[in-house]
């Protein structure tokens, strides 16, 4: 079966310190990949995705991440965090070849200290 | 475009209770998807559908919770009796299958506590 694995359950940074969290997914074929965030008492939003080409892509409010094929990964990364960006993240895949079935990782609690 | 809409955003219910959730995707979206999300944990999907027709309920628990989408339009997913552990966020996504490079829109989703 299709799973989605994120590294780390808790991230504890302090401001301005870089990020990066890991995912990992199961699928030997054609995928396309998201990350989402849920800020505390909100619901799911979009951070970025991938479905073809520059395997670097950019999403809203200084995020990024790279798809590395050969490691079936998709890991979020920021330069530079701030305390707004306390939220927790989820990694998601779906494959057209699985039906479109989307998978979510478990997901990573990030606390940016001030 | 409107986006998902779901109702209602808050439900609290005894045990052995039943509940019903609904869910109205984008104009157009072919493929519904509910999802539960217990408290520190992933969304985990329960049902997708395509149109009126269910792809995958593997996960769903049909001794208690089933769904359906008779018009292949909008949703409803019921539990019956409801249980403790079935306190959690119910999700609503739906997609358009006939694009290929596209991500899933999410609803609000409804907060069950089950009590």
């Amino acid at each position: 079966a299709q799973s989605v694995s994120q590294h780390n359950h808790h991230v504890i940074l302090s401001e301005a310190a870089s990020l990066e969290l890991g995912c990992n997914y199961s699928y030997g074929g054609t995928v396309n990949l998201f990350w989402y965030v849920q800020y505390p008492g909100q619901h799911l939003q979009l951070l970025l995705k991938y479905f073809s080409g520059d395997p670097l892509v950019k999403g809203i409010k200084g995020f990024e991440a790279e798809f590395i094929k050969s490691k079936f990964s998709f890991n979020l990364r920021k330069p530079s965090v701030q305390w707004s960006d306390t939220a927790e993240y989820f990694c998601a895949v779906n494959a057209w070849e699985y039906g479109n079935k989307l998978v979510f990782g478990a997901g990573t609690i990030l606390r940016v200290k001030s | 475009e409107a986006g998902v809409a779901q109702s209602p955003r808050y439900k609290i219910i005894e045990k052995r209770q039943s509940v019903a959730f609904w869910c109205n995707p984008i104009s157009g979206h072919a493929t519904l998807y509910w999802y539960q999300q217990i408290l520190g944990q992933g969304p985990k999907l329960l049902i997708q559908f395509q149109n009126n027709g269910v792809v995958d309920d593997s996960q769903l628990p049909k001794d208690r919770f089933s769904a359906e989408r008779l018009k292949g339009v909008d949703s409803t997913l019921k539990i019956q009796p409801a249980k403790l552990e079935d306190s959690a966020v119910y999700l609503c996504a739906s997609i358009n299958p006939g694009q290929m490079n596209t991500e899933a829109f999410f609803g609000q989703g409804t907060r069950l506590t089950v009590v």
